[in-house]
């Protein structure tokens, strides 16, 4: 199985703070389509999941744009400019190029 | 609007088959993969199973042994059947569509006699 590594485990910042998670898998990420399939996924507390970025870096819709994916391969990283209170939460990725598909173990972010 | 809601008991025994009924509304299961991820209190989600929108399923193969995903395009429902279920299967149990786009509010299940 492909083992999703994010770091760090926690962050705890103030408002405006920018923010970077990693996620390190442990296999290249790039389908035999070409498309790398690397989501980020946010859960708020008591909230079900919510996928803020997908193919790496594409944005879904109504996400803010002070999110922003990068990476290829089997590194990748998901960056908030600036923190909001909105923001905290425990930020997962997940990939779906090969079966059985996995998440990372996720990245609590609270707020300072 | 996308929306999905899981249904199910509880509470279940330990040993026996947990059934769960994901009910989607706003698209098409013909056209749409489906997806189970669940949450055991306090941790990390884990990827189950997948329904594809063609009817093939695809398994968790630490849950192969276990699990079956089942739908009835009618009815727009997926159904999730895992049996010999112990006391860390419970949790929270969400459908998700896609590539996990849209999600349902999630079902608490708890194994315990």
């Amino acid at each position: 199985d492909v083992v999703m590594t994010q770091t760090p485990v926690s962050l705890s910042l103030a408002i405006g703070q920018p923010a970077s998670i990693s996620c390190k898998s442990s296999q290249s990420l790039v389908h035999s389509d070409g498309k790398t399939y690397l989501s980020w996924i946010l859960q708020r507390p008591g909230q079900s999941p919510k996928r803020l970025i997908y193919l790496v870096s594409k944005l879904d819709s109504g996400v803010p744009d002070r999110f922003s994916g990068s990476g290829s391969e089997t590194e990748f990283t998901l960056k908030i400019s600036r923190v909001e209170a909105e923001d905290l939460g425990v930020y997962y990725c997940w990939q779906a190029t090969h079966f059985p598909y996995t998440f990372g173990a996720g990245t609590k972010l609270e707020l300072k | 609007q996308v929306q999905l809601k899981e249904s199910g008991p509880g509470l279940v025994q330990p040993s026996q088959t947990l059934s769960l009924t994901c009910t989607v509304s706003g698209f098409s299961l013909t056209s749409y993969n489906v997806h189970w991820v669940r949450q055991p209190p306090g941790k990390g989600l884990e990827w189950m199973g997948r329904m594809r929108y063609n009817g093939d399923t695809s398994y968790n193969s630490a849950l192969k042994s276990r699990l079956s995903i089942s739908r009835d395009t009618s009815k727009n429902q997926v159904f999730l059947k895992m049996n010999s279920l112990q006391t860390d299967d419970t949790g929270t149990y969400y459908c998700t569509r896609g590539g996990l786009d849209y999600w349902g509010q999630g079902v608490m299940v708890t194994v315990s006699s």
